[in-house]
């Protein structure tokens, strides 16, 4: 298994202010991926994290907004920038093992006023 | 897009079996995985199955996956009322696609 580890795990911001969630991985996981879960939904994924290179971003999310830095194999961070009330949300990261699991991290709840 | 649906709420009473159930449309699922999700908790991988395995048992857990029909199920056998959350299927293709979530409710 793996333990996906997220700071800060909550926090209050303020509008037009950015915020960076860092993701630490005990394991070397194969893929890292970033995910949203806004309350009482689903989640939604983000992005997937590269290693060494630029993220994969679903659509409706952008680079300039949701910026993802995945230096090596096993620590990743997603900033969410000029934040607005909307932001406000679960942030998850998660990595991929070659066994096929894919573990969650406990999630940053970010609050936006 | 692909899509995962299940049932919203689910309510069973102590001691009785649950059974979740999921369908999805991809046809290039690799992996279905069931998460369980607490109030203010992450979400903790309870058990996965490869798409070429119909069934996986673990402890108290059982999947079934019809991959002909795109659907999956969990049943918890012997359900406490410690089983209360929320239970999410996914599938995995390309990406990782989740369901809406299924709110298990435990009666004493």
């Amino acid at each position: 298994s793996a333990v996906i580890s997220q700071k800060p795990s909550r926090d209050i911001c303020q509008r037009g202010t950015s915020l960076t969630i860092q993701c630490q991985v005990d394991s070397q996981v194969t893929m890292m991926f970033w995910y949203r879960q806004q309350p009482g939904q689903s989640l939604t994924l983000i992005a997937t994290a590269n290693q060494g290179s630029e993220a994969t971003y679903e659509s409706g999310f952008v680079i300039d907004k949701f910026p993802i830095s995945r230096p090596n194999l096993t620590f990743s961070t997603l900033t969410v920038s000029n934040m607005s009330p909307e932001d406000s949300s679960i942030y998850l990261c998660s990595g991929t093992l070659n066994t096929g699991e894919l573990f969650f991290g406990e999630g940053s709840r970010l609050t936006v006023l | 897009g692909e899509d995962v649906e299940q049932s919203l709420f689910l309510s069973v009473r102590e001691g009785d079996s649950s059974v979740i159930n999921c369908t999805y449309t991809d046809s290039s699922s690799t992996y279905l995985y069931w998460y369980k999700q607490e109030p203010g908790a992450g979400l903790q991988l309870l058990t996965y199955i490869f798409s070429n395995m119909d069934m996986k048992q673990d402890q108290r857990l059982t999947v079934l996956l019809n991959k002909k029909d795109k659907h999956l199920s969990l049943r918890i056998a012997d359900t406490q009322t410690g089983d209360s959350a929320i239970y999410f299927c996914a599938e995995r293709g390309g990406k990782l696609i989740f369901g809406q979530g299924t709110e298990l409710s435990v009666k004493p």
